[in-house]
């Protein structure tokens, strides 16, 4: 496995105001993702971050909403923009580290953010 | 859309006994997989199922996948309190990986 760390683990913002989440892996992966889990809810794949490209959105998620970056092997982050109540989630960033095929993910310890 | 269903939602079991949580797709997976989250963390990897009615083993749990690759199943034998938390099941098709809502397991001592 690989150990991810986030910065922020948690942060405190008010609501128009954007939050960049940093995640770094130790070691170079192909596939990164980044999800959101509402309290006491499900994992929602928010979009993969692709090495040298814009990333990949799922349906319900834009850049302008989610900029990501990943500019290089080891690192990406998440913006959350111009946030409003609504966004207040854990956001967690995940690597795949399994056979291309397999998909299965290893996940950073998540940023907690609360908007006010 | 894929859609992976999970039940049940909450599990209260007495310690020592046994449970099983299910896994449900509405479409044939290329995999399965399965995570448990302790509260407050974060997911972490347990297992993951290829092959149609493939069975695994870790300790006290036993993961299932059906015949037709469309369910899943976690039997946990033997209950202990480290076993609190929320399995997610995650179903993987076309590259596309989608979880389920989770069971969450509270334990009575």
């Amino acid at each position: 496995s690989a150990v991810i760390s986030q910065k922020p683990s948690r942060d405190i913002c008010q609501r128009g105001t954007s939050l960049t989440i940093q995640c770094q892996v130790d070691s170079q992966v192909t596939m990164m993702f980044w999800y959101r889990q509402q309290p006491g809810q499900s994992l929602t794949l928010i979009a993969t971050a692709n090495q040298g490209s814009e990333a990949t959105y799922e349906s319900g998620f834009v850049i302008d909403k989610f900029p990501i970056s990943r500019p290089n092997l080891t690192f990406s982050t998440l913006t959350v923009s111009n946030m409003s109540p609504e966004d207040s989630s854990i956001y967690l960033c995940s690597v795949s580290l399994g056979l291309l095929s397999s998909y299965e993910q290893y996940f950073g310890p998540g940023t907690r953010l609360t908007v006010t | 859309g894929q859609q992976v269903m999970q039940i049940p939602q909450y599990q209260h079991v007495q310690e020592g006994e046994d449970f099983t949580t299910y896994c449900n797709s509405s479409t044939t997976l290329s995999n399965i997989q399965w995570y448990k989250q302790r509260p407050g963390g974060h997911p972490v990897f347990l297992i993951q199922l290829v092959k149609s009615g493939e069975v695994k083993k870790q300790k006290r749990l036993t993961f299932q996948f059906g015949e037709a690759k469309k369910n899943s199943s976690l039997h946990i034998t033997a209950t202990q309190t480290t076993d609190v938390g929320t399995y997610f099941c995650a179903g993987l098709r076309d590259y596309k990986l989608s979880f389920g809502a989770g069971t969450t397991v509270t334990v009575r001592a």
